[in-house]
């Protein structure tokens, strides 16, 4: 695709359900990046995959929350028993490897998904 | 950990400049960004500096750089309503890949 897709845009949850959160980065795109945008916050790191594998998952907030990454491309973020403060703004980003030349390091971003837990 | 600061809020009057203004911790961030976030959309780039720069300038922006304060402003000249957004600040962490840490974003209202 053009650019980042995260599905589903928008999802109502009841207290204790679990949610699962999707990301196609932009093709070609080796870095993947979970952000959390709570209202009237700033951006939370979450995680980042270079790959598969995740170098860096110090941001994800408690043992409920995990991500994975398959055959370099979909992540999914999934988040287990919610709890009313994880409703946010779940933002994902792309970006070419950080190797690559000319890369300026920039990310890409999707439009997010608007988690709401009642 | 890395901090990077901004002021909450701006308000302008159509026509006028715009300043934002940004202070980060990592001295050896290779790149500075300018990232604009529209109500119910996600980041996009704006504008990026290179640590080794003072100044870019791009149309109606200009992108400061005081690496010694380590201070980074956004300027936006000629502000229009469309200009009305969330703006982030961000840096690239040097031992992490193209991870960044943002800031809390400035709301910018213009007004007509």
């Amino acid at each position: 695709g053009a650019g980042v897709s995260q599905s589903p845009s928008n999802k109502v949850t009841e207290k204790g359900k679990d949610v699962e959160l999707r990301c196609d980065p932009i093709s070609g795109h080796t870095a993947l990046y979970w952000y959390r945008q709570s209202l009237g916050q700033g951006l939370e790191f979450l995680i980042y995959f270079q790959g598969n594998s995740a170098p860096d998952k110090s941001g994800l907030p408690s043992d409920r929350f995990s991500a994975e990454r398959t055959g370099g491309s979909v992540s999914t973020l999934t988040i287990q028993r919610t709890q009313q403060e994880d409703s946010a703004v779940y933002l994902c980003a792309s970006s070419l490897n950080e190797k690559d030349r000319g890369n300026t390091g920039e990310l890409f971003f999707g439009e997010g998904s608007r988690l709401t837990v009642l | 950990g890395e901090d990077v600061e901004q002021s909450l809020f701006l308000s302008v009057r159509e026509g006028d400049s715009s300043v934002i203004n940004c202070t980060y911790t990592d001295s050896s961030s290779t790149y500075l960004y300018w990232y604009k976030q529209e109500p119910g959309a996600g980041l996009q780039l704006l504008t990026y500096i290179f640590s080794n720069m003072d100044m870019k300038q791009d149309q109606r922006l200009t992108v400061l750089l005081n690496k010694k304060d380590k201070h980074l402003s956004l300027r936006i000249a000629d502000t229009q309503t469309g200009d009305s957004a969330i703006y982030f600040c961000a840096e690239s962490l040097s031992d992490a890949g193209n991870m960044l840490t943002f800031g809390g974003g400035t709301r910018l209202m213009v007004k007509p």
